[in-house]
């Protein structure tokens, strides 16, 4: 199975800055398909975006998905203090899910 | 809009069977650009995707090689809901089970449930 590793472990910004969360896949992902997920204490993982770079219905704007092979980047341009969470990259292979181990978005 | 709901016992003894049930609004589990999964997350897994069943012409099922031997997914047409049956159940079982589904469009698990906790304790 495909190992996502994701960095940093733990976030700490203010509302207003930029957040770059980075998602390293342990060999080539098939057609790019990578997907993140944001996820807040007691509710179900949030599909933001996928394909790499496709946002889900209704996801603003100021989240941004990157990246191919190896190597894939959620950037969210402009905290605002809803989008304090923990972030999940994963991927799809072979009939499987792999999800890489959260980065914590936190405020500063 | 597709709704997802798990329903199920909350607390399981060791070495017993857990069985939880995710009934589907919205969608229909025989669809043919679809499949229902099941995932799981716990302090020390983070989030593991278990397996999931889904129609092509005919019932297909895929498990993570880490309950390979221990879980069945099965679909239930008439009420238009999916179950996860996963044997001989210990405490590292613990966890917050949800189910999704995927849809071939998007390429991943785009709806999910809001999710069941289960411990297992005697």
């Amino acid at each position: 199975d495909i190992v996502l590793t994701q960095s940093p472990g733990t976030l700490s910004l203010s509302p207003g800055e930029a957040a770059t969360l980075s998602c390293r896949a342990s060999q080539t992902v098939p057609d790019n398909l990578v997907a993140w997920y944001q996820q807040k204490a007691g509710q179900a993982p949030r599909l933001l975006i996928y394909h790499t770079a496709t946002r889900a219905t209704g996801i603003p704007d100021r989240f941004r998905g990157s990246g191919s092979g190896t190597d894939f980047t959620l950037t969210i341009s402009r905290l605002e203090p809803e989008d304090f969470a923990v972030y999940y990259c994963q991927q799809y292979d072979h009939s499987r899910h792999t999800f890489g181990q959260g980065t914590i978005l936190e405020i500063q | 809009q597709v709704q997802l709901q798990q329903s199920g016992p909350g607390l399981v003894k060791p070495s017993q069977t857990l069985l939880l049930t995710c009934a589907i609004s919205g969608d229909s589990v025989s669809g043919n650009s679809v499949a229902w999964n099941w995932i799981r997350r716990s302090p020390s897994r983070g989030l593991e995707w278990l397996g999931r069943t889904f129609y092509r012409s005919k019932w297909h099922n895929d498990y993570a090689v880490s309950v390979k031997s221990r879980i069945t997914i099965n679909p239930d047409t008439s009420k238009n809901q999916f179950s996860l049956q996963l044997n001989s159940v210990t405490p590292e079982d613990s966890a917050v089970y949800y189910c999704a589904r995927y849809w071939d469009n998007v390429g991943t698990l785009d709806y999910w449930g809001p999710g069941i906790l289960v411990s297992v304790s005697s």
